[in-house]
């Protein structure tokens, strides 16, 4: 059972316009939400984190949403860019002292120049 | 960032040896450290946490006596996978835990094929 999916394995989208990456998660447990993102053949490099006492996360160009009622959190890049092409993978972990990461399938960001 | 290094990068070998990969955090003490493995186009999947100086943990479906696992140093952990047949073959990361902060740091995998 796949506790947290990424529905969408790829998307497309023009340099300067907004990028949305969804992911939802199952376990109402979890409580800490990541993204990585991931060139192929290397290791995933961390983007932006996000508490489930919040709703919402800021960095930069990259902000992370999470709706808790609905499972959903959401990855905005904006403005994206061709360097933000690769594969993007969100994560969950549950309770505070676990720190074991469930990942989602990932989806791949083309950004067109 | 804080870094982590994984060695060797890439390895070949023929089926029935033994392969070890390393994993260290490089500025800072990992009391906890995690093997994942990816297949061609899958998700990142938890093999087995690794905590200094006690035994690791695995997950459901992963034989411990295949892939061992030694944390000896809070800045050092290794993965042995033994007796490596064909469909081991795939990429191996390690992540570790900085204390004090719930994020992992990734290493940058290793590729392991076995003919």
């Amino acid at each position: 059972d796949q506790q947290v999916k990424q529905n969408s394995p790829s998307l497309s989208v023009q340099e300067g316009r907004i990028s949305i990456l969804n992911c939802d998660y199952t376990n109402s447990m979890f409580d800490y939400f990541l993204w990585y993102k991931k060139y192929p053949a290397e290791g995933p490099t961390f983007l932006i984190s996000i508490s489930s006492i919040k709703d919402k996360n800021e960095d930069g160009r990259f902000t992370v949403f999470l709706n808790k009622s609905a499972k959903h959190l959401s990855l905005h890049i904006v403005p994206s860019q061709p360097g933000d092409s690769a594969v993007y993978f969100c994560a969950a972990s549950e309770g505070s002292g676990i720190y074991k990461y469930i990942f989602g399938t990932g989806t791949r960001l083309k950004v067109l120049a | 960032g804080a870094v982590v290094s994984q060695h060797p990068s890439w390895v070949i070998c023929k089926s029935g040896t033994s392969v070890k990969i390393e994993c260290r955090s490089l500025d800072f003490q990992a009391t906890t450290m995690f093997w994942y493995r990816q297949f061609p186009k899958q998700s990142l999947m938890l093999m087995a946490t690794s905590n200094e100086g006690s035994k690791a943990t695995y997950e459901q479906g992963v034989e411990k006596d295949k892939f061992l696992i030694n944390h000896a140093s809070l800045t050092l952990s290794t993965l042995t996978v033994t007796s490596a047949h064909p469909e081991d073959s795939s990429f191996y990361i390690c992540s570790a835990r900085d204390p004090g902060y719930e994020t992992q740091y990734f290493g940058p995998g290793t590729r392991l094929l076995v003919l």
